[in-house]
C-alpha cells in the first residue's frame, strides 16, 4: 500500500500521559499536514510542513502539543499531559506541494483515534 | 458564525435516487472547492475539485459552484449503497493553500 500510513490507528491513555503518533506520507510528497477531527465535525487544521520546515500552525495548537518531521519524511504529532478534550481523530495528509497549473491534492492517513480517560 | 456551513444530516433516500448535498460560505475569497467522500473510521478522499464558479462532472458526480451565492452543491446520480458515507465539502483561497477549511458533514445513507 503506498498511501498515506498512520500508527498507532487507536490509543486508549489516561489524563496526564504523553503519547505520541505517526505518519508516513506518500514518498514522494513535499508536504505534510496534521488535522484534528471531532465526532460530527470535519477536519480543523493544526499544522503542515515543507519537507523538515514546519511552516504553519493553528491557534488550536496549544503548547502541550508538538510536531516534528525530522529528514522531510515520516512526521511525529506528541501531546503532553493529555486532557480529556484532547480525544479525536488526529488526521495525517500529505501532498506533492505547489506546481504549474495543477491543483495541490491532499491524501488522508487513515487516523489514529485519541481517547483520554 | 463558520466560515462554511453543511447540514449534518443524516440524509437517507432509496437507492438509485438523485442526491443533492450543500454547503453555503462567508468568505469570498475562496476560489477553490472541494468534496471529500469518509467512510467510517477512515480517512477522507477527495471526489471532486472545483475552481471558481461553474459545473464539474465525473461519472456520477456534479459539482456546481455559485460564487455569487456562496454556494456550491455535490448531486450524485443513481446512488448505491457503496455512496452511503459522509460528504465533506471543503473550500480554499488558494490553489496551494497550507489549510483547507471543511464543513461539518452531511452524513448520506442509501437504501436497497
Amino acid at each position: 500500500d503506498t498511501g498515506v500510513s498512520q500508527d498507532p490507528r487507536h490509543k486508549i491513555t489516561k489524563r496526564g500521559q504523553n503519547v505520541t503518533f505517526r505518519c508516513d506520507p506518500i514518498s514522494e510528497h513535499n508536504r505534510l499536514y496534521w488535522y484534528r477531527q471531532t465526532l460530527g465535525q470535519g477536519p480543523e487544521f493544526l499544522t503542515y510542513f515543507q519537507n523538515e520546515a514546519q511552516l504553519e500552525k493553528s491557534r488550536l495548537l496549544s503548547d502541550r502539543f508538538s510536531a516534528e518531521r525530522p529528514k522531510g519524511s515520516f512526521s511525529t504529532l506528541e501531546i503532553q499531559r493529555t486532557e480529556q478534550g484532547d480525544s479525536a481523530m488526529y488526521l495525517c495528509a500529505s501532498s506533492l506541494g505547489p506546481t504549474s497549473g495543477s491543483t495541490d491534492t491532499q491524501y488522508f492517513g487513515p487516523g489514529t483515534r485519541l481517547t483520554v480517560l | 458564525q463558520k466560515e462554511v456551513e453543511q447540514d449534518p444530516g443524516p440524509l437517507s433516500v432509496p437507492e438509485g435516487a438523485i442526491v443533492s448535498l450543500n454547503c453555503t460560505y462567508s468568505n469570498s475569497a475562496f476560489q477553490y472547492f472541494m468534496w471529500y467522500r469518509q467512510y467510517s473510521r477512515k480517512g477522507p478522499e477527495l471526489l471532486m475539485y472545483t475552481y471558481s464558479s461553474g459545473n464539474k462532472e465525473d461519472g456520477r458526480f456534479t459539482a456546481q459552484v455559485d460564487k455569487s451565492s456562496k454556494y456550491i452543491s455535490l448531486f450524485i446520480r443513481d446512488s448505491q449503497p457503496s455512496d452511503s458515507a459522509t460528504y465533506l465539502c471543503a473550500m480554499s483561497a488558494y490553489s496551494s493553500a497550507s489549510k483547507i477549511i471543511f464543513g461539518s458533514g452531511t452524513r448520506l445513507s442509501i437504501r436497497p
